[in-house]
């Protein structure tokens, strides 16, 4: 049982760059998440997904797309990479939005 | 929407003394409330929570809550850390609603413990 798992781990793109992070899940969790960490500004969610093919948007979801079209994957795709998108990323399930969020270990991103 | 606030960015305290890590949150009817703990270069992981029932809540290594729900807060205690509570620490509340599926997370409070 792995958990959740991110890849890559450190990645750095040039500006205009395109890139996806990978997360997937063997808890058949329904729920995931993708969340961005900045110092001072705690984490922020991105997109969020209920189910598989459902998603929708959160707080600061401009500049990213997401896609789930099985239970245990949820990318996220940078679309046109810029400096302000530098930050760590992490995945998150859980069987609920209510129950325990499982984190994975993130991905540090670099956009020069 | 839902917003979380913790009252401080960081909280410096010796071995072995009380700590106290505060977080407040917007009203709402019903809300669920969350502890987080992330150690450098790791990801989150869950300290405790409350959904409901009472209003004191006990979770992993010895960290406590409460939720007090005419002052909107839930802040976390431990009367005793370590070294090894060292960490930063987010509150978390999901409250349903207009927020349905987002899980709202506070700044963060970076606690240092010194020997």
């Amino acid at each position: 049982n792995a958990g959740v798992t991110q890849t890559p781990k450190f990645q750095v793109l040039k500006t205009g760059q395109s890139m996806t992070l990978q997360c997937a899940q063997d808890m058949n969790h329904e729920y995931m998440s993708w969340y961005r960490q900045d110092p001072g500004m705690g984490l922020r969610l991105i997109h969020y997904s209920v189910g598989a093919g459902i998603t929708d948007q959160g707080e600061v979801p401009n500049g990213y797309n997401v896609s789930r079209s099985t239970t245990e994957d949820f990318p996220l795709r940078l679309l046109s990479a810029a400096p302000s998108q530098t930050s760590v990323y992490f995945c998150a399930s859980s069987p609920q939005i209510e129950d325990t969020q499982y984190f994975g270990p993130g991905t540090r991103l670099t956009v020069l | 929407a839902q917003s979380v606030t913790q009252l401080d960015s960081q909280v410096p305290v010796f071995e072995e003394a009380p700590v106290e890590l505060r977080c407040n949150y917007s009203s709402s009817v019903s809300v669920y409330l969350f502890w987080y703990v992330q150690y450098p270069n790791q990801g989150l992981q869950l300290l405790l929570k409350y959904l409901s029932g009472s209003t004191l809540v006990k979770g992993i290594n010895g960290f406590e809550a409460e939720f007090n729900k005419s002052q909107t807060s839930f802040h976390l205690r431990k009367p005793s850390v370590h070294i090894s509570d060292t960490a930063e620490y987010f509150c978390a509340a999901y409250a349903g609603g207009t927020s349905y599926g987002k899980l709202t997370f506070g700044q963060g409070t970076i606690l240092t413990v010194h020997p």
